[in-house]
């Protein structure tokens, strides 16, 4: 069974603050993330990908992967209200004799504090 | 570039009875995602097509059922709707196979 953890939350932040996430997941072979933000009543929209070890910046937003640890996570920089969302971790599965499966991890809600 | 569009948006369907929901890649993507979102499974993946043929499926009954047409359109079918098949069901494409996956708005299915 591949597996996508996730802190479900709720994290709340202060305005200006640092919001950091994290996820693990289960397969060791996996070799692509992402990162997705869902508001609520509205679907899934793509912040960052990351395929490499180490960290990828792409303005406020930060993804850092460990695939030694399993582990990748998001940071936010100067969290603004605007950020409030359900943050959902994803790792591309691949299964012998059969195409990738996007799995999803359960979500993280995110508060950001005015 | 135009985005996912799915429809119907909305959906209000009986027990027994059948759905069909249909889904318009962006264009160019050729692979195209069905998940389902509920609240007490999260995002669950259903089947993937590309270039027609269904690549993988997930763990879900054979009353839901897919196909995609040369176009790289998509429709998804549940059949005999149950209760628990009320959620947010979720289109996505992407440009190939294995590159990142693009959602739709879903289209929100209640069974009454």
């Amino acid at each position: 069974q591949k597996e996508v953890e996730q802190n479900s939350g709720p994290l709340s932040v202060p305005e200006g603050a640092i919001a950091s996430l994290n996820c693990t997941y289960s397969d060791r072979g996996s070799q692509s993330f992402f990162w997705y933000r869902q508001y609520s009543g509205k679907s899934p929209e793509l912040i960052m990908f990351i395929y490499s070890n180490g960290d990828k910046e792409d303005g406020r937003f930060t993804a850092q992967l460990n695939k030694a640890s399993q582990y990748v996570s998001l940071l936010i920089r100067d969290s603004q209200p605007s950020d409030s969302a359900t943050y959902l971790c994803a790792v591309n599965f691949f299964s012998p004799g059969s195409a990738r499966q996007l799995t999803f991890g359960s979500g993280t809600q995110l508060t950001v504090l005015p | 570039k135009a985005g996912v569009t799915q429809t119907p948006r909305y959906l209000i369907k009986t027990r027994g009875q059948q759905v069909t929901l249909s889904c318009s890649p962006i264009s160019g993507h050729r692979s195209v995602s069905w998940y389902q979102q509920t609240p007490g499974q999260g995002l669950q993946f259903l089947f993937e097509y590309f270039s027609e043929t269904q690549r993988n499926k997930g763990n879900f009954p054979g009353r839901f059922s897919g196909r995609q047409f040369s176009n790289s359109r998509s429709e998804m079918n549940v059949s005999t709707l149950e209760l628990g098949d009320s959620a947010l069901y979720l289109c996505a494409s992407s440009l190939e196979l294995e590159d990142t996956q693009y959602f739709g708005p879903g289209t929100r299915l209640t069974v009454l």
